[in-house]
């Protein structure tokens, strides 16, 4: 079973800031948190993970509060083409597989 | 390298046929895992290999499925006398072993409708 949680569906208007909230209080201390988006007719697509320290990439940034319970997804201007899915996910040793919830619906507005 | 490619894109089939499904992974990639998903629903892990080893199934993955890997390289996932609960789409996805942390790659999926 997944072991996050998250909002089922969250608005945006178009390049504002998006902040995606995750909850995982039962995560480990070896769990990384990964996040991955899906957009329509498409498979999934890898955003950013990270396990301790607040992480930065093209796509987005990731912030893991202190206690590891939670971490937020945020997308600094939202534009029309991250209207997805986007899913949280506590990545399992030793396989690796990523269990998936049912995610977070991002809808942007123009 | 142009990423997972998945083949067909769609498949339609009768109930009771049996379908096969091929999945290649990025060259370099070692692990490859199959997942399976439904009309607003995340994806289900069915199984994983690592090389041409078959590491993990789920209790998902009835004796109706079967997946392989030969030489570790793509892999097919067979469907036996297809019911109309197995409709959904069925995703291949591959990582590194050593570089999994660099996320996973994702084809864009087998949609099968079971008729």
């Amino acid at each position: 079973d997944a072991k996050t949680t998250q909002p089922n569906s969250m608005e945006s208007n178009e390049e504002e800031p998006v902040h995606l909230p995750c909850n995982h209080s039962t995560i480990s201390g070896t769990d990384y948190i990964h996040w991955y988006r899906q957009l329509p007719s498409q498979g999934p697509e890898y955003v950013i993970h990270g396990l301790t320290s607040n992480v930065n990439n093209r796509m987005a940034s990731l912030a893991i509060a202190e206690d590891r319970k939670s971490s937020t997804l945020i997308l600094h201007r939202a534009t029309l083409r991250d209207a997805a899915v986007y899913y949280c996910i506590l990545r399992e040793d030793p396989s690796e597989k990523l269990v998936f919830g049912k995610g977070t619906k991002l809808t942007v507005n123009p | 390298d142009t990423g997972v490619s998945q083949d067909p894109r769609h498949k339609i089939t009768k109930r009771g046929q049996n379908v096969t499904f091929r999945c290649d992974p990025i060259s370099e990639h070692n692990r490859l895992y199959w997942y399976r998903q439904t009309l607003g629903q995340g994806p289900e892990f069915l199984t994983y290999f690592q090389n041409e080893a078959q590491l993990e199934k789920s209790r998902l993955l009835s004796d109706r499925f079967s997946a392989e890997r030969p030489k570790g390289s793509f892999s097919t996932l067979e469907i036996q006398r297809t019911e109309q609960g197995d409709s959904a789409m069925y995703l291949c996805a591959s990582s590194h072993r050593d570089r999994a942390n660099y996320g996973y790659t994702f084809g864009s999926g087998t949609r099968l409708t079971v008729v």
